[in-house]
């Protein structure tokens, strides 16, 4: 079965720093997606990085980057250069036809 | 295109009466997905089609819950009778499928109010 489990319920980072949003997940596919959206309190979903996981090489989109970690099922967020609009609900999800997603992270962005 | 177009916006409605909501995919778009997302759960898939046909509704909660895809720009998610529990916002969302380098396409969700 597919699961996600994002252990961070909120999180807190200081304009300009560096913050990393954790995800886990579990699937038995082999060939599958990861993704990580934004939702702003406009509620819009945004994509912000994908990632297949044939690729081993880590994602990257401008100050957001991921680590994957393949083998311990883990898909964390790092988001450099905090800047206040990055203030949302992040998503991580996994999947291939259907997403399963977390129950997502709220971050601040403290000025 | 003008992306996923959900309606309403809002929609507060009375214990025991029925509600549709509506959703407008990306022409083109192959899949279609039904979310809820609520503070305890977050965001759970409910139902998602593959050219017009139902492929996985094992997300539905209840027999109340019923969801259609007449043609491919038109899919409807139906709740009857509408309980307090249902309160959430609904996103309807599309793809072209797996290799959909921009994932899916969410709408603007409908926030439903059932009081």
């Amino acid at each position: 079965a597919q699961t996600v489990t994002q252990s961070q319920p909120e999180m807190s980072v200081q304009e300009a720093e560096t913050v990393t949003l954790s995800c886990t997940y579990d699937t038995s596919e082999s060939d599958y997606y990861l993704f990580w959206y934004k939702q702003p309190p406009s509620r819009q979903m945004i994509l912000v990085i994908r990632q297949e996981a044939y690729k081993q090489q880590n994602a990257t989109e401008n100050r957001f980057s991921v680590n994957f970690q393949k083998a311990a099922k883990s898909f964390s967020l790092k988001i450099s250069d905090s800047q206040l609009g990055d203030a949302a609900m992040y998503f991580c999800g996994e999947g291939t036809y259907k997403y399963i997603f977390g129950t997502g992270t709220r971050l601040k962005v403290l000025a | 295109d003008a992306g996923v177009i959900q309606s309403p916006r809002h929609e507060v409605t009375e214990m025991g009466q029925e509600v549709t909501l509506r959703c407008k995919p990306i022409s083109g778009h192959d899949y279609l997905f039904w979310y809820r997302q609520t503070m305890m759960r977050g965001l759970e898939l409910l139902i998602y089609f593959n050219n017009n046909v139902p492929i996985d509704d094992s997300g539905m909660p209840e027999d109340r819950f019923s969801a259609k895809m007449p043609n491919a720009s038109f899919s409807t998610l139906k709740i009857q009778p509408s309980e307090p529990r249902d309160s959430a916002v609904y996103f309807c969302a599309s793809s072209l499928g797996p290799r959909d380098l921009e994932g899916y396409t969410f709408g603007s969700g409908t926030r439903l109010t059932v009081v």
